[in-house]
Formats: C-alpha cells, sequence, structure tokens
C-alpha cells in the first residue's frame, strides 16, 4: 500500500514548537516530502527526506526514520502566519514523480 | 517565470457538460501532473505525463482525459461532468533533482457541478 497517516488537528501556541507525525506503509517506498498548503491556496513545497536523519530549512526541520516507517516535520518559533494545511507525501513509483499525499494536518497557532 | 498558471480560476457546469482545464508552466520541467483535492481527502492523483506526448493514469482517473503535445501545456478535460466531479482542481510540475520530487503546484481551479 501507499498510504500515509497523520493527525487530522494540531494547535499550538505563538513561540513554541509543534511537531507533525507521519506513518506510512513501507512498499516501494522512495523519500517523504513535506508540503503547506494555507487556505484558499495552493500547496507549495517545504522539505524532503531520502534518507534517514533531520533537514533543516530555516524555522522547519524534517526527520526520516526508514527503519520504523515514519516522519515528523517541526515547526520552531511558531508564528501566527504558519496557520495551515501541513500534508505529508511520498512517491508512488520509480524516479518518484507521482506522489501519494496524505490528508493533510490542519494546524491552528494561537496566541 | 510565471511558473505553473491555470485558467479558468471558478467554474460552474451543468451535469454532463463538457470543459477543459488549462494547465502551462514555463519552467521547462519534463513530469506535469493533475491532482483533485477534496474536503478531508488530501490531493489524489489524477493522471501525469513524463513528458510531451506521454501521458497515464493515476489513482482517479475516471472520468477525466489528459494529452501532452507540448512540454508547456497539460490540459485536463471533463468528457460528461457529474456532481461528484465537484472539486479544486491543482496542476503541477516537477523536474528531477537532489531534492527529489519537488512539484510546483499552480493555484487551482474550483469547480462546481450541479
Amino acid at each position: 500500500g501507499q498510504s500515509l497517516e497523520q493527525p487530522s488537528e494540531v494547535t499550538a501556541v505563538e513561540g513554541a514548537i509543534v511537531q507533525i507525525n507521519c506513518t506510512y506503509q513501507t512498499s516501494g517506498f522512495y523519500g517523504l516530502s513535506w508540503y503547506q498548503q494555507h487556505d484558499g491556496g495552493a500547496p507549495t513545497f517545504l522539505s524532503y527526506n531520502a534518507l534517514d536523519g533531520l533537514e533543516e530549512t530555516g524555522r522547519f526541520s524534517s526527520f526520516l526514520s526508514r527503519s520504523d516507517s515514519y516522519g515528523y516535520l517541526l515547526l520552531q518559533e511558531l508564528q501566527m502566519k504558519d496557520s495551515a494545511s501541513y500534508f505529508c507525501a511520498r512517491g508512488r513509483g520509480a524516479g518518484s514523480y507521482q506522489l501519494t499525499f496524505g490528508k493533510g494536518t490542519k494546524l491552528s497557532v494561537i496566541p | 517565470n510565471a511558473g505553473v498558471t491555470q485558467t479558468p480560476k471558478f467554474q460552474v457546469l451543468k451535469t454532463g457538460q463538457s470543459m477543459t482545464l488549462q494547465c502551462a508552466q514555463d519552467m521547462n520541467h519534463e513530469y506535469m501532473s493533475w491532482y483533485r483535492q477534496d474536503p478531508g481527502m488530501g490531493l489524489r492523483l489524477i493522471h501525469y505525463s513524463v513528458g510531451a506526448g506521454i501521458t497515464d493514469q493515476g489513482e482517479v482517473p475516471n472520468g477525466y482525459n489528459v494529452s501532452r503535445s507540448t512540454t508547456e501545456d497539460f490540459p485536463l478535460r471533463l468528457l460528461s461532468a457529474a456532481p461528484s466531479q465537484t472539486s479544486v482542481y491543482f496542476c503541477a510540475s516537477s523536474s528531477q533533482g537532489a531534492r527529489g520530487e519537488t512539484q510546483y503546484f499552480g493555484p487551482g481551479t474550483r469547480l462546481l457541478v450541479l
């Protein structure tokens, strides 16, 4: 299977740190991506992990453990503008151009 | 660069009507795809293309056709619209690189089928 599981909603306080988890089925796994989508907008690429470990991009980091079929997105120093939906996605086939998306986690940042 | 553009932004159709959603990219990307997004369902792949003249089905292809005559354009055709096709449609393009499958999405087309 190609499915991914992530929490549907998360709420966190401005300035805090939040972690959004994603678990996936191992069949034909090629790498894990993360996308952000604000209400009414298009998904935008955040991060990609092909190998185990942490990838850091500014306030956002993404982690992958292939042995645990698990990854997470870490958002630090939360800002109100980080309120959005976050999707994990995995490659569907060789070359990883095709993506299967999780159903998304809606993050609400509160003052 | 304009990136990925989609037209129209909004469309209302009656059941049984046909229409074409336009998608164009100016980044010379080989790979293009169409997704639909429904509440609580994430994005689901409809069709994709790995280059001009080559298309294939994704996860939910029924009721849709695509063609890829040029690198830049990848239109999606609804043959006979049904209420179940009410959704937001996103076109995306991608190129292979060190960061794997980085996909660039267009702004979307919001379709309502009555």
